[in-house]
């Protein structure tokens, strides 16, 4: 069975950087899926921010611009979120997620709760 | 971007069904596929998906879900209704990037 865990810090300060690790087990990553982050604002909105795919494409979402970077290490079968310059809008539960092309998202990590704060 | 409109909330007697909309302002079909997903979430548990392509049913989901639909009407049902299913709602798109999701339809018991 595929499992996904998020991991990282839980408060970060405005003007830094966000960064996030996903840990795959059950699957490599590099052997299909794309592998995305979506995160969830107090309020409930959801907000796609881009994937990974399996060939080490990325893809992000537009509103997100240039702050957002997606990088794997194969290695270890994980994958990694940088967002960059973050606000206190940017605070929100994040979740690490993979889905088969365009079918849904099948496999969810429980998420991780980061707070912008100074 | 395509633009997903649920209602708010949707309150329903136990054994009852529940029907949940979701309107987008783009047609999401492509090729014979409606690219519409359904998910159930629970307070302080990740997303679950239901349904995938508007109306398949996911892995281990109970043949209480379905969905159908197709262009820009999207409907998730439930029926009959059960205890363990109040939870929030979304639909999402996966037919044009950036994929986007509904703001949710609470559902509530009676």
């Amino acid at each position: 069975e595929i499992q996904l865990q998020e991991s990282g810090p839980g408060l970060v300060k405005p003007s830094q950087s966000l960064s996030l690790t996903c840990s795959v087990t059950g699957y490599t990553i590099t052997s299909g899926y794309d592998w995305s982050w979506i995160r969830k604002f107090p309020g409930n909105k959801m907000e796609w921010m881009g994937y990974i795919s399996n060939s080490g494409s990325t893809n992000y979402n537009p509103s997100l611009k240039s702050r957002i970077s997606i990088t794997r290490d194969t290695s270890k079968n994980q994958f990694f979120l940088q967002l960059n310059s973050v606000t206190t809008e940017d605070t929100a539960t994040y979740y690490c997620a993979s889905r088969h092309g365009g079918y849904g998202f099948a496999y969810w990590g429980q998420g991780t709760l980061v707070t912008v704060s100074s | 971007d395509i633009v997903l409109t649920q209602s708010p909330a949707l309150a329903v007697s136990l054994g009852q069904r529940a029907t949940i909309s979701c309107k987008t302002n783009q047609n999401v079909d492509y090729y014979g596929n409606s690219y519409m997903h359904w998910y159930q979430q629970k307070p302080g548990q990740q997303p679950k998906l239901l349904i995938y392509l508007a109306s398949n049913l996911a892995s281990g989901i109970p043949a209480r879900f379905s969905g159908r639909g197709s262009g820009t009407d999207f409907t998730l049902t439930i029926d009959p209704v059960e205890a363990d299913d109040t939870a929030t709602y979304y639909c999402q798109q996966s037919r044009n990037l950036p994929d986007t999701f509904g703001a949710g339809t609470k559902l509530e018991l009676k």
